[in-house]
């Protein structure tokens, strides 16, 4: 059971390039969610996804978009990554009827 | 907007002794959902218990047991009979029907031997 990963695992990239960090879930879960995680800090909300094709900004999404064509894959890509955008990454998923949210290892992203 | 305080930057504990880590939360919600989540130095989040606010019984998962003061908006964790394992940051979360956790700051908890 793979349940819900992610990649890469860790990413280094500069200023101004565009990365995607992917999520892939095998429960068949209809939520999906981008959080951002930085140093001594609780996670927050970037973009979040109901079903296929159903995708809504959270706490923090400016500089990110996301997709979501198929239900088992969220990817968010940085358009234009700044420095400020160094973080870790964890993608989680959830159940229609269930609000525990399941979480994937976490990617973690330097821009130089 | 919904906000979550963990009063506790750090805790330690005893090996085998009992501790308890604090969560307060306001939100204007009757209907929500309480969360403590641990992240080892892996970084992985891994649910310990859940509680859902309209149920007045407090949820206890083995070692794991949670005191829910609705009246006073309070979630604190009990962990007992603490084990090396237990060593983690714990961050409390909550959400309603909005769909978004929104997270404490975390507890740094260290078990000494």
């Amino acid at each position: 059971d793979a349940g819900i990963t992610q990649s890469p695992r860790y990413k280094i990239t500069e200023t101004g390039r565009q990365v995607t960090l992917m999520c892939h879930q095998t429960w068949s879960h209809s939520y999906m969610f981008w959080y951002r995680q930085d140093l001594g800090h609780g996670l927050r909300l970037i973009y979040y996804s109901a079903a296929a094709d159903i995708t809504d900004k959270g706490e923090v999404p400016d500089g990110y978009v996301v997709s979501r064509s198929k239900t088992e894959n969220f990817p968010l890509t940085l358009e234009s990554a700044t420095r400020s955008q160094t973080s870790v990454y964890f993608c989680a998923s959830r159940t229609t009827y269930q609000e525990t949210q399941y979480f994937g290892p976490g990617t973690r992203l330097l821009v130089l | 907007a919904q906000t979550v305080t963990q009063s506790q930057p750090e805790m330690s504990v005893q090996e085998a002794e009992t501790v308890t880590l604090s969560c307060t939360y306001d939100t204007s919600e009757s209907d929500y959902y309480l969360f403590w989540y641990k992240q080892p130095p892996s970084r992985q989040m891994i649910l310990v218990i859940r509680q859902e606010a309209y149920k007045q019984q407090n949820a206890t998962e083995n070692r794991f047991s949670v005191n829910f003061q609705k009246a006073a908006k309070s979630f604190s964790l009990k962990i007992s009979d603490s084990q090396l394992g237990d060593a983690a940051m714990y961050f409390c979360a909550y959400t309603d029907a909005g769909n978004m956790l929104t997270f404490g700051g975390g507890t740094r908890l260290m078990v000494k031997p």
